[in-house]
């Protein structure tokens, strides 16, 4: 079946640390998005990319970086610099197809310690 | 810039009673609309979207929105609530240009709990 893999579900670090979040699709996507939640902000777009090897930053992109070296993958690295880490983070990959539908990944919760 | 208002952080109604989300938007050409739905420490699931054609749209579970140009308005309805219907849920806006990176925006959610 097509779908969309975050990994790991649940991760925990300790302050400092950098930390890589993982997100596959097998949908043939062109478009991923990285978003984050929180209680009552709803959720926030840090990074998009439209193809591989080209990605733009979204409205708190301050503390992350991502990567786009193959159309399946989209690696998330929170980074130290990222002073309020702990957060529900979603992956998404859409359609380029006129009606846009995005897939979400079942998210991963990190938090930092 | 796009953006999307959701009024309301928490909806609560009874069970079998009318369910109103409320999402206005903010855009410079009519958006593509969507409404997506995440039961708890899940990912996003759709509902239903609106890109052109007729403005009263219907989705998965009985739930319907209706695209208001005039209100900029494309609020989430449901006839009758039920239980399983309680979840989190997100107006969303993405733009239409079919070329480039399209943004898709996010409300900040509504909580809807049903009573029983």
């Amino acid at each position: 079946d097509g779908g969309i893999t975050q990994s790991p579900k649940y991760l925990f670090r300790k302050e400092g640390q950098n930390v890589t979040l993982s997100c596959e699709q097998n949908l043939n996507h062109d478009a991923m998005y990285w978003y984050r939640q929180d209680p009552g902000q709803g959720l926030r777009l840090i990074y998009y990319s439209q193809i591989v090897n080209d990605f733009q930053k979204g409205d708190i992109a301050e503390g992350y970086s991502v990567s786009r070296e193959k159309k399946e993958s989209f690696p998330l690295t929170v980074t130290s610099a990222q002073k309020n880490p702990t957060a529900f983070y979603l992956c998404a990959s859409r359609d380029q197809g006129i009606f846009g539908k995005a897939f979400f990944g079942q998210g991963t919760r990190l938090t930092v310690v | 810039a796009q953006s999307v208002t959701q009024l309301g952080s928490h909806v609560s109604v009874s069970e079998g009673a009318l369910v109103l989300l409320r999402c206005n938007y903010s855009s410079s050409v009519p958006p593509y609309l969507f409404w997506y739905v995440q039961y708890p420490n899940q990912g996003l699931q759709l509902l239903l979207k609106y890109t052109t054609g007729a403005t009263l749209v219907k989705g998965i579970n009985g739930f319907e929105a209706e695209f208001k140009k005039s209100e900029t308005s494309f609020h989430l309805t449901k006839p009758s609530a039920h239980m399983s219907d309680a979840a989190e849920y997100f107006c969303a806006v993405s733009d239409k240009i079919p070329q480039g990176a399209q943004k898709l925006v996010f409300g900040q959610g509504t909580r809807l709990t049903i009573n029983p």
